[in-house]
């Protein structure tokens, strides 16, 4: 099974600031397939990225994913209000299937 | 455009099986080469893999379920289910269902008590 970390645990930003998330797996993900969600409370998780650097329909161009192998990036170029919630990363290259644990990015 | 929808009871419990159903609307479930999945968050916690089953019909779970976890599918109604046995109260969750992994649907409540 793969394990994946996320970090940092909690990121504290202002709007318009740069956020770096982390995402490193225990084991390569098999061809890069790996997706950043993001959620807000009572809401159900939405896909930003897959195949670890490609956006998801309607998802704005300040979210970009990077990465390969055991190592991946969520970046915002700039944070919009609405961009503070939790992410999560997730591979879906081998079974099972596994999440990470979290980032939430919080507002400074 | 292709959304899911969960249903099923909202409330089970213990030790009885929970069945849930997903409603793929917009498209065929037949389509090819998408892994139908069930996915869990616990209350104020992260997500949890429970299992997919493949256009073929094979089936993957993860290991910590797999001895109380189906995963079905019915072409004909355009729906695939998940059956989880023995329920303790640990399995209350939001329980959601996805096409892996751009489309989930909205998630429904399951909460285990008598």
């Amino acid at each position: 099974e793969i394990v994946l970390t996320q970090s940092p645990g909690t990121l504290s930003l202002s709007p318009g600031e740069r956020a770096t998330l982390s995402c490193r797996a225990s084991q390569s993900v098999t061809f890069n397939f790996l997706a950043w969600y993001q959620q807000k409370p009572g809401q159900a998780p939405k896909v930003l990225i897959y195949g670890a650097s490609s956006r998801a329909t309607g998802i704005p161009d300040r979210f970009s994913g990077s990465g390969s192998g055991t190592d991946f990036t969520l970046t915002i170029s700039r944070l919009e209000p609405e961009d503070f919630a939790v992410y999560y990363c997730q591979q879906y290259g081998s079974s099972p299937r596994t999440f990470g644990q979290g980032t939430k990015v919080e507002i400074k | 455009q292709v959304q899911l929808q969960e249903s099923g009871p909202g409330l089970v419990k213990p030790s009885q099986t929970l069945s849930l159903t997903c409603t793929v609307s917009g498209g065929s479930i037949r389509s090819g080469g998408y892994y139908w999945t069930w996915i869990r968050q616990h209350p104020g916690k992260g997500l949890e893999w429970i299992g997919y089953i493949y256009d073929s019909g094979s089936t993957s779970y993860n290991p910590s379920l797999k001895s109380r976890v189906t995963i079905s599918i019915d072409t004909s109604k355009n729906q695939f289910s998940l059956d989880l046995s023995s329920l303790t109260a640990a399995d209350t969750a939001v329980y959601y269902c996805a096409r892996e992994p751009l489309l989930w649907g909205q998630g429904t409540l399951v909460t285990v008590s008598s």
